[in-house]
């Protein structure tokens, strides 16, 4: 039972456009949501976060949009850049000291 | 740079050895947890300690097992090693101090085992 889901493997964008990658949930009760990139031979790295009060957060270029109707959120990169390339981890937990439960992933590839 | 360092950075073992994975955190990150990514999949919550108490498991085996010491240290310990466990491993640390809200991971260690 996959409790966050990541449909989307692969994406390719022109470097300068926007990526858009998606995420949906189905536990009601997780309460903060979370992206993070993820290198080959690396850790993944902590990009943006968003509270389950909130519906937006954007750091530089960095978006996340929280839609808790549709349990479904999304990470807006403008404007991509080769460096983004790299495989994308949406991950969520609920209240408290909980553990993060993470989707697949989705390889971005952001061709110059 | 996250502050939380693992090793190895790789290992191989035969299967039904036992392994030894370590983590050294950030000072101050009180929780450590553990996750296994298999190849083309998420990291799997593996289990969790706080304060040196385990304080939260996924779903895998006892033979899975772990350890976080005072210094902010902590090992995972694999037993009866079985050709599935080949994986990344990863730890990732935070503290509740000021929300603490997110977790921050180390470089991981590629365990194969034949």
């Amino acid at each position: 039972d996959q409790q966050v889901k990541q449909n989307s493997p692969s994406l390719s964008v022109q470097e300068g456009r926007i990526s858009i990658l998606n995420c949906d949930y189905t536990n009601s009760m997780f309460d903060y949501f979370l992206w993070y990139k993820k290198y080959p031979a690396e850790g993944p790295t902590f990009l943006i976060s968003i509270s389950s009060i909130k519906d937006k957060n954007e750091d530089g270029r960095f978006t996340v949009f929280l839609n808790k109707s549709a349990k479904h959120l999304s990470l807006h990169i403008v404007p991509s850049q080769p460096g983004d390339s790299a495989v994308y981890f949406c991950a969520a937990r609920t209240r408290g000291n909980t553990p993060l439960v993470f989707g697949k992933g989705t390889r971005l590839s952001v061709i110059a | 740079e996250t502050g939380v360092t693992q090793s190895p950075t790789h290992l191989i073992k035969t299967r039904g050895q036992q392994v030894t994975l370590r983590c050294s955190s950030q000072s101050g990150h009180n929780t450590v947890s553990w996750y296994q990514q298999a190849l083309g999949q998420g990291p799997q919550f593996i289990f969790q300690y706080y304060r040196e108490e385990e304080n939260g498991r996924g779903n895998f085996p006892p033979r899975f097992s772990g350890l976080q010491f005072p210094n902010y240290s902590s090992e995972l310990n694999v037993n009866a090693l079985e050709l599935d466990d080949s994986a990344l491993y990863l730890c990732a640390s935070r503290t509740l101090a000021g929300g603490g809200e997110t977790q921050y991971f180390g470089p991981g260690t590629r365990l194969l085992v034949l």
